[in-house]
């Protein structure tokens, strides 16, 4: 059975950091693009980030550039997200999900539960 | 702001069809990418329901149905059932190969 589940989240001051990681069990992560995408409470979905399969292709939507990075550790069926300059707009439930086939324009075909990560002082 | 235009709410009675709209631009859906739908019910994570504009994941039921045409998608629901109340998202990319999501359109059955 195939599962995402998401962890590392909680409180941080405004500033500071926060690591993200997503495990995965049932498939093989080594196989498939990765994503990271948020939604603030009672909002909608954005967008964080995508990793090609060996982490070495990524992309970060322009509101996380340069402050976020996303990686992979396929031998630990985990993904990654290194939140750091952290913002209280940062502050959302973040789902990892996976691209149904080699492509960045694939759907994502399965999500984690999320987890909360708040920005406040 | 959402790249991808979607109405705020869409509601319907029981049995009834509804369709939710989801604009984009030349340089997103326009463009060619493949739009996606997705399903949020109440407090849980997103679900794949509708992929490549036209197709449904296995286990979807036939009543959900998507289209494309020009810089637009759409979204169908046939048949309206109590248990499709949930916010609806569309999704595509843009030219700089970036994700883009619409803005949501809760669903209400009256």
């Amino acid at each position: 059975q195939m599962q995402l589940v998401e962890s590392g989240g909680g409180l941080v001051t405004p500033g500071g950091s926060l690591r993200l990681s997503c495990t995965v069990s049932g498939f093989t992560l080594s196989d498939y693009y990765m994503t990271w995408i948020r939604q603030i409470p009672g909002k909608g979905l954005e967008w964080v980030s995508y990793t090609g399969t060996t982490g070495a292709y990524t992309n970060y939507a322009d509101s996380v550039k340069g402050r976020f990075t996303i990686s992979r550790d396929n031998s630990k069926n985990s993904l990654y997200l290194q939140m750091s300059s952290l913002r209280g707009e940062d502050t959302a439930v973040y789902y990892c999900a996976r691209l149904a086939v080699r492509s960045v324009t694939a759907p994502f075909d399965f999500w984690g539960h999320g987890i909360l990560v708040t920005v406040s002082s | 702001q959402s790249m991808l235009t979607q109405p705020p709410s869409v509601s319907g009675a029981p049995g009834q069809s509804i369709t939710i709209s989801c604009t984009g631009r030349s340089s997103n859906i326009g463009a060619g990418y493949d739009v996606h739908w997705y399903q949020q019910l109440p407090g849980t994570a997103p679900k794949l329901l509708i992929y490549n504009n036209i197709n449904r994941p296995s286990g979807v039921p036939e009543r959900f149905s998507g289209s494309k045409s020009g810089t637009s998608a759409s979204l169908a629901i046939t048949g309206l059932q109590a248990e499709d109340e949930a916010d609806y998202y569309c999704q595509s990319y843009d030219n700089n190969m970036n994700v883009v999501f619409g803005g949501g359109t809760k669903v209400t059955v009256l």
